[in-house]
């Protein structure tokens, strides 16, 4: 399967820890964005980046939060000192370009769960 | 500005029978809109996106119907099935030329098709 990898599938986490999420594209893309959904709520932006460059972090948190797409490997959102609000199924999706005639395509998500 | 309003959001139709959720936008910038089908534990899988300069378009039994005055669009699910039955989502883009290419996710409409 070629699809959008993500991992881990779901992550535990105690208060105060650092949640490590990383997403893998599709085979030949090289755009990739994150959103957040909250339950019972839709998908929230959060991020979009391209290899080794930022080009959008408007749906960002301040604080605690920030995302990276190195020249080689996987995209990685980290979220540092998690507190129970950042309980949420996170998703990457990717792109081949930034086209606007080019779908994102979404993994599976990361279930992140603070105790 | 940057909200897509979604409804309803949930939706209970037979088998047979046809399924309409309704999308609605206020940035005039938007020119993508992609319907996204997601399943529990899934993420959100691309089902059929339109563009403004067209009023429908049709893929197999599911059509969108846009209407670029009202700013207005709409998912029909014709001889709804069973299989059918999962979270729909409604989007919005912007085009490329400096803008990001965010989605812009309504809150989602869970429908439930009875057998």
């Amino acid at each position: 399967n070629a699809g959008v990898m993500q991992n881990p599938r779901h992550l535990v986490r105690r208060r105060g820890q650092e949640a490590r999420l990383r997403c893998s594209p599709m085979k030949g893309h090289s755009h990739v964005y994150w959103y957040r959904q909250l339950p019972e709520e839709g998908l929230k932006f959060m991020v979009y980046l391209q290899k080794e460059n930022i080009i959008d972090e408007s749906g960002m948190p301040k604080e605690r939060f920030s995302a990276e797409f190195p020249k080689e490997g996987p995209s990685i959102l980290r979220i540092q000192q998690v507190v129970r609000g950042d309980s949420a199924a996170y998703f990457c999706a990717s792109s081949p370009s930034g086209y606007s005639n080019q779908p994102q395509h979404f993994g599976d998500g990361t279930r992140l769960s603070i105790l | 500005q940057q909200q897509v309003k979604q409804s309803p959001q949930s939706l209970i139709v037979q088998k047979g029978g046809i399924s309409i959720i309704n999308c609605a936008y206020e940035n005039t910038a938007f020119d993508y809109f992609p319907w996204y089908q997601q399943f529990p534990g899934k993420g959100p899988a691309l089902l059929i996106a339109i563009r403004p300069d067209v009023s429908e378009k049709k893929e197999g039994r599911f059509t969108i119907s846009f209407n670029k005055s009202a700013k207005q669009f709409s998912l029909h699910i014709m001889d709804s099935q069973p299989g059918d039955s999962a979270t729909y989502f409604c989007a919005a883009r912007r085009g490329y030329g400096g803008a990001t290419n965010k989605l812009i996710f309504g809150t989602g409409t869970l429908l439930a098709v009875q057998p």
